[in-house]
């Protein structure tokens, strides 16, 4: 099957700065995607997501942007703090053979916030 | 409300054992799905119930087998475990699992076999 990627396995950021973090997905199919956040000892916790006719959905400070041309979807986190030091996951949607949709997750990129 | 809550949270298991874990979603969610959360494989799907109904399967071998009972509760079983079978093993409860329905996800089960 398709996968969903990421291209930085480890981010690190000073507290304060804005966060980055990208996503690179295959399927040109997949109509909705969303963001997770998990942190040590816990399980994956939604922060954002997005429809495929959609640019870009700001939340509570973040943004996530789609873009269909080159299959790349990034999380932008503004003014982070040490709260956001978690492991970040993009994920598509697919619909499934059952008729429900189901999520693919990526490999998760780790945030560092450095007091 | 009460979240998802997964039971045990950590187990250990010897090679060719089998073992059951648990899953009460929240009140009201339909939609169980399992995952298996691995540091080489990350996260993947297993299976997805709705009303008692295996709707979605993943790629895993048929040691792998589940259930939801009429309370939406569910259990995930492995029979015959291997040593990678090790993981955290994640179940998720939506309303009714359709594309825009937000997941929630328990804490998971760490398995360890030995």
């Amino acid at each position: 099957g398709e996968s969903v990627g990421l291209h930085l396995p480890t981010l690190s950021v000073q507290e304060g700065d804005n966060s980055i973090i990208n996503c690179a997905y295959s399927n040109s199919a997949s109509d909705y995607f969303i963001w997770y956040k998990q942190e040590s000892g816990k399980g994956p916790q939604f922060i954002i997501d997005i429809r495929s006719n959609m640019d870009k959905r700001q939340g509570q400070r973040v943004t996530v942007l789609l873009n269909k041309t080159v299959k790349h979807l990034s999380l932008q986190i503004a003014a982070t703090q040490p709260g956001d030091s978690a492991v970040y996951f993009c994920a598509e949607k697919e619909r499934g053979s059952g008729g429900s949709y189901i999520p693919t997750f990526g490999r998760g990129t780790s945030l560092i916030v450095h007091p | 409300k009460a979240g998802v809550t997964q039971t045990p949270r950590y187990l250990i298991k010897t090679r060719g054992q089998q073992v059951t874990l648990s899953c009460s979603p929240i009140s009201g969610h339909r939609s169980v799905s399992w995952y298996q959360q691995t540091p080489g494989q990350g996260l993947q799907f297993l299976f997805e119930y709705f009303s008692e109904t295996q709707r979605n399967k993943g790629n895993f071998p048929g040691r792998f087998s589940g259930r939801q009972f009429s309370n939406s509760r569910s259990e995930m079983n492995v029979s015959t475990l291997e040593l990678g079978d090790s993981a955290l093993y994640l179940c998720a409860s939506s309303l009714q699992g359709t594309m825009n329905t937000e997941a929630f996800f328990g804490q998971g089960t760490r398995l360890t076999v030995v």
